[in-house]
C-alpha cells in the first residue's frame, strides 16, 4: 500500500483567489491522478500527472483552471484558479500501485482529501 | 465509454449481513474494486476482484463477481456500526497508457441498532 498526505486537510477560501492543493507520497510512484468530489457525488477524475511530462487532463477540465506540477516521483500539486463556489468540493490525489505476479494487479490508494470551500 | 452504476442508499441492523450490488458496462475490465468512505475522511480501498474470479472472500468481506451479467457485489457480514459508510464500486478504463478509475455513484449504508 501507499500513505498518502494532503495539505492543507481543509480551507474557506473567497471567490477569484486561488489555492494550492499539495500531495506526499511516501514512496515513488509513476503515476498520480487528481480527483474531485462535489458535494454528495461521486468522484470525477481532473486530470492524471506523471513525472516530467504535462498532465493529462479529462474532459471538461482545463490546464488554465487546474494547473498541476509534478516535480517528483513523491509529490504533486493541484491549484485551483480564480474560484468560483462551483468549485466547492473535496480534491483528492491518488496514486497507482502495481504489483508482479501473474496477475498484474494494479491498486490505486487514495489520500485524505483537501475540503474546500469557496464563499 | 464505462457506465457504473450503484443503489443509493441501504439500511441493515447490526448483526445481519449487508449486500451492495453495482453493475457496469465495459466487459474488458481486467480488475474490479469497492472503496470505503467514512465521513469527512478519503477513500479506502477495500479489496478488489480479478475478473477471471467469481468470488474473493476476505475476513468478513464476500466479492461476487458475474461477468457475464455485469455485476458485482460486496458482502459484508455481520454488519457492524463501525461499518456505516459510503461504498464505491469502481471500474478501471485503460486509456492514454492508464488506468482511469470510473465510479458509481456510491452506495450510503447506515446500520442501526
Amino acid at each position: 500500500s501507499a500513505v498518502i498526505s494532503q495539505k492543507p486537510s481543509r480551507d474557506i477560501c473567497q471567490r477569484g483567489t486561488s489555492l494550492t492543493i499539495q500531495c506526499q507520497v511516501d514512496s515513488q510512484v509513476t503515476m498520480m491522478f487528481w480527483y474531485r468530489q462535489q458535494p454528495g457525488q461521486s468522484l470525477t477524475l481532473i486530470a492524471t500527472a506523471n513525472q516530467g511530462s504535462e498532465a493529462t487532463y479529462e474532459s471538461g477540465f482545463v490546464i488554465d483552471k487546474f494547473p498541476i506540477s509534478r516535480p517528483n516521483l513523491t509529490f504533486s500539486t493541484l491549484t485551483v484558479s480564480n474560484m468560483s463556489p462551483e468549485d466547492s468540493s473535496i480534491y483528492l490525489c491518488s496514486v497507482e500501485l502495481t504489483s508482479g505476479g501473474n496477475l498484474g494487479s494494479y491498486e490505486q490508494y487514495f489520500g485524505p482529501g483537501t475540503r474546500l470551500t469557496v464563499t | 465509454g464505462e457506465d457504473v452504476e450503484q443503489s443509493l442508499f441501504l439500511s441493515v441492523r447490526e448483526g445481519d449481513s449487508s449486500v451492495i450490488n453495482c453493475t457496469y458496462t465495459d466487459s474488458s475490465s481486467t480488475y474490479l474494486y469497492w472503496y470505503k468512505q467514512e465521513p469527512g475522511a478519503g477513500l479506502q480501498l477495500l479489496t478488489y476482484i480479478f475478473s477471471n474470479m467469481d468470488m474473493k472472500q476476505d475476513q468478513r468481506l464476500t466479492v461476487l463477481l458475474n461477468k457475464k451479467d455485469k455485476h458485482l457485489s460486496l458482502r459484508i457480514a455481520d454488519t457492524q456500526t463501525g461499518d456505516s459508510a459510503i461504498y464505491f464500486c469502481a471500474v478501471p478504463m485503460f486509456s492514454g497508457g492508464y488506468n482511469k478509475l470510473i465510479f458509481g455513484a456510491g452506495t450510503r449504508l447506515a446500520v442501526h441498532p
